[in-house]
């Protein structure tokens, strides 16, 4: 079973710039797991970010953005707002099963 | 508008059975496949299970194998999940959500419902 792994939390200033990553215990996350990227904040339903790596859903602000970087899936928030503030869920399909990681608990202080 | 809106958790004891019932709006439901996702109290998303557009196929996280069963009914653009042998660690909200477009090769899961919590308590 595929393990994947997120940074626990993360801190940021509001205006800062912050990369939240995802790692596949099976190796190198490649455009073929299509990471997406999620949103929750505390009492609401996740809401989707980012699909296949880097495609925006068309709500998603601009500050956000998907990418790849070092073999790991990769979002980067540019000009943080307070409202930011939530944890963050990646997920991974990489021809098996889909497999969410452990989220990011996201602090803008 | 696109929405999803879930039905059918509650109490349940350790054993017992429950169906969910997602009731979908605002798109073509036959033309995507559908996803339950979960969350534990204060823990983090797990994926539960898939079903094609069609219905013809499904899969399920190793955690439920043997123990839940996705449908839907496509005249009536609702998603099922029937839950068997429920045990406490299956206590969690539970969220329906719209996976990816009939032959696309990625993941959306861009729409979600608010949820519905299943207890599993004696």
């Amino acid at each position: 079973q595929t393990v994947v792994t997120q940074e626990p939390s993360l801190t940021v200033s509001p205006g800062g710039t912050v990369t939240l990553t995802c790692a596949s215990s099976t190796g190198a996350v490649t455009s073929a797991c299509y990471p997406n990227w999620f949103q929750q904040k505390p009492g609401q339903a996740p809401r989707a970010l980012i699909y296949n790596t880097s495609n925006k859903h068309s709500w998603t602000p601009a500050r956000f953005s998907g990418s790849l970087l070092g073999g790991k899936a990769a979002l980067t928030l540019s000009g943080v707002q307070p409202e930011d503030e939530a944890e963050y869920y990646c997920l991974l399909y990489c021809g098996g099963d889909r497999v969410f990681g452990g989220g990011t608990k996201l602090t803008v202080l | 508008e696109v929405q999803m809106v879930e039905s059918g958790g509650g109490l349940v004891q350790p054993g017992g059975s429950l169906r969910l019932s997602c009731a979908a709006s605002g798109f073509t439901f036959s033309r995507y496949a559908m996803s339950w996702v979960r969350q534990a109290p204060g823990k983090g998303l797990e994926w539960v299970s898939v079903i094609s557009g069609s219905g013809g196929s499904t899969y399920y996280a190793d955690s439920v194998k043997g123990r839940f069963t996705i449908s839907r009914d496509n005249s009536k653009s609702m998603l099922y999940l029937q839950t068997n042998s429920l045990r406490a660690e299956d206590t969690a909200v539970y969220y329906c959500a719209k996976d990816s477009p009939a032959g696309g090769k990625y993941v959306e899961l861009d729409y979600w419902g608010q949820g519905t919590l299943i207890t599993v308590s004696s």
